[in-house]
């Protein structure tokens, strides 16, 4: 089972600064097949990047993302109010069978 | 508009089993999978298992196979997950998500509202 790993679990910024959330994958994973989310409390996932660096329709272009391989990278080029919220990385793969798998998340809080 | 509704709150006993709906509305129901996800109080997402709405095909995560069963109902454009054999640590917000195109690999762009089941003797 490919595991992923994300850091670091709690990132204290100031609205206005720059937010780099990594995620790492215990074996190399499909860029096309790597997502990450947005979850605000009470609230249900948010999808805010797919194919590793493409933004759905909707999705502000201040949320970025990047890497291939086993490090992806999800960069807030400037934090919103609104903006801080638990990130995930997801990932589906074939290697074990189909499976989809989630990052444990990293939250992002006001400094 | 595009939506997921899913069923109400449960409390059930240990060793029961649940069955939670997910009604789809707004889109051709047959051009996406349907995935279920879940998350404990406090923790992180977890993925259960997903159906292919045509002809009902399922892949569920190793973790629930032999407890976890997904349907779909074409006609009412749902979907159904039954958990069984509950314990408490089943105890957690279920979603249902609907995936980006017809593959496993985008992620889910639509989601339900959630749906909270408590297993508490």
């Amino acid at each position: 089972e490919i595991v992923l790993t994300q850091s670091p679990g709690t990132l204290s910024l100031s609205p206005g600064e720059r937010a780099t959330l990594s995620c790492r994958a215990s074996q190399s994973v499909s860029s096309i097949y790597f997502t990450w989310y947005q979850q605000k409390p009470g609230q249900a996932p948010r999808l805010l990047i797919y194919g590793a660096s493409s933004r759905p329709t909707g999705i502000p272009d201040r949320f970025s993302g990047s890497g291939s391989g086993t490090d992806f990278t999800l960069t807030i080029s400037r934090l919103e109010p609104e903006d801080f919220a638990v990130y995930y990385c997801q990932q589906y793969g074939q290697q074990y069978g189909s499976s989809l798998t989630f990052g444990g998340g990293t939250r992002v809080e006001i400094k | 508009q595009v939506q997921l509704v899913q069923s109400g709150t449960e409390v059930k006993k240990p060793g029961a089993s649940v069955n939670v709906s997910c009604k789809a509305s707004g889109y051709t129901f047959t051009n996406y999978y349907m995935v279920w996800v879940r998350q404990a109080p406090g923790q992180g997402l977890e993925w259960m298992g997903i159906i292919n709405p045509i002809g009902g095909r399922t892949t569920y995560a190793q973790k629930f196979q032999g407890r976890v069963t997904m349907t779909r109902d074409t006609s009412t454009s749902t979907v159904y997950m039954e958990l069984s054999s509950l314990r408490s640590d089943d105890t957690a917000v279920y979603y249902c998500g609907r995936t980006v195109g017809y593959s496993y690999g985008y992620g889910m762009d639509v989601w339900g509202q959630g749906t909270t089941v408590t297993v508490s003797s």
